[in-house]
């Protein structure tokens, strides 16, 4: 069955970097793009952009440029996401979803979520 | 960017009752309307897709409907693992942009 498999939950004081991590199963990795969307505490959802997971190219949501990465460990069917430089308001869940444009773009199944602390 | 403005942001109801929720795009989307289902500490599950195509294994009584900038959600006989919150979601084109939500809680 298909599967997004993220890492543990973050605790990190302000300046730092994170890195989660989304591990897939069941399907063809390369198959399908990869997205990133973020949920803070009490909030609704945001997407923050996606990674062609054929190419490596990734696309960021303005709000979501310059101290976001995403990134492919293809031969691992894992995707990543890299906050550096991180600030109290990055403190939230972050869900990678599998995405699908057939002709709408839409995501058909999601990780459980990795929640990420910021505070000094 | 495309605005979606979702109404209500919560609503009461019982087991069995019917409910609405709404959606509106500031621009046609051309029927590529999603809907989501969260529940609390859970991550989103996909109900709906084009407007109104349901997702494989979603139950019957949740339908979609809508063209142009409305579109609705519409969940008959409210069963006890309905009540979450809702959420919709622009297909068209990115950036993609949900609308700000619904909680369904039971009356």
């Amino acid at each position: 069955q298909i599967q997004l498999v993220q890492s543990g939950p973050e605790l990190k004081k302000p300046g730092e970097s994170v890195k989660i991590s989304c591990k897939a199963s069941g399907y063809t990795f390369t198959d399908y793009a990869m997205h990133w969307v973020k949920q803070a505490p009490g909030k609704g959802l945001k997407w923050m952009g996606w990674i062609n997971t054929y190419t490596g190219k990734p696309t960021y949501a303005d709000d979501f440029k310059g101290r976001f990465v995403f990134s492919l460990e293809a031969s691992a069917s894992t995707a990543n996401l890299q906050i550096s430089n991180l600030k109290n308001e990055d403190t939230a869940t972050y869900f990678c979803a599998r995405g699908q444009l057939n002709p709408y773009w839409y995501f058909d199944f999601w990780g459980p979520g990795t929640m990420v602390t910021v505070s000094s | 960017d495309i605005q979606m403005t979702q109404s209500p942001t919560s609503l009461a109801a019982s087991v069995g009752e019917s409910v609405t929720i709404t959606c509106l795009a500031s621009e046609d989307i051309y029927g590529s309307l999603v809907w989501y289902q969260q529940k609390p500490g859970k991550s989103p599950q996909l109900l709906i897709y084009g407007a109104t195509i349901l997702e494989d294994g979603i139950p019957s009584r949740f339908s979609g409907s809508g063209s142009d900038t409305q579109y609705s959600l519409k969940i008959n006989s409210l069963q006890p693992e309905d009540f979450a919150s809702y959420y919709c979601q622009n297909g068209l084109s990115t950036p993609l942009t949900f609308g700000s939500g619904t909680k369904l809680e039971i009356k």
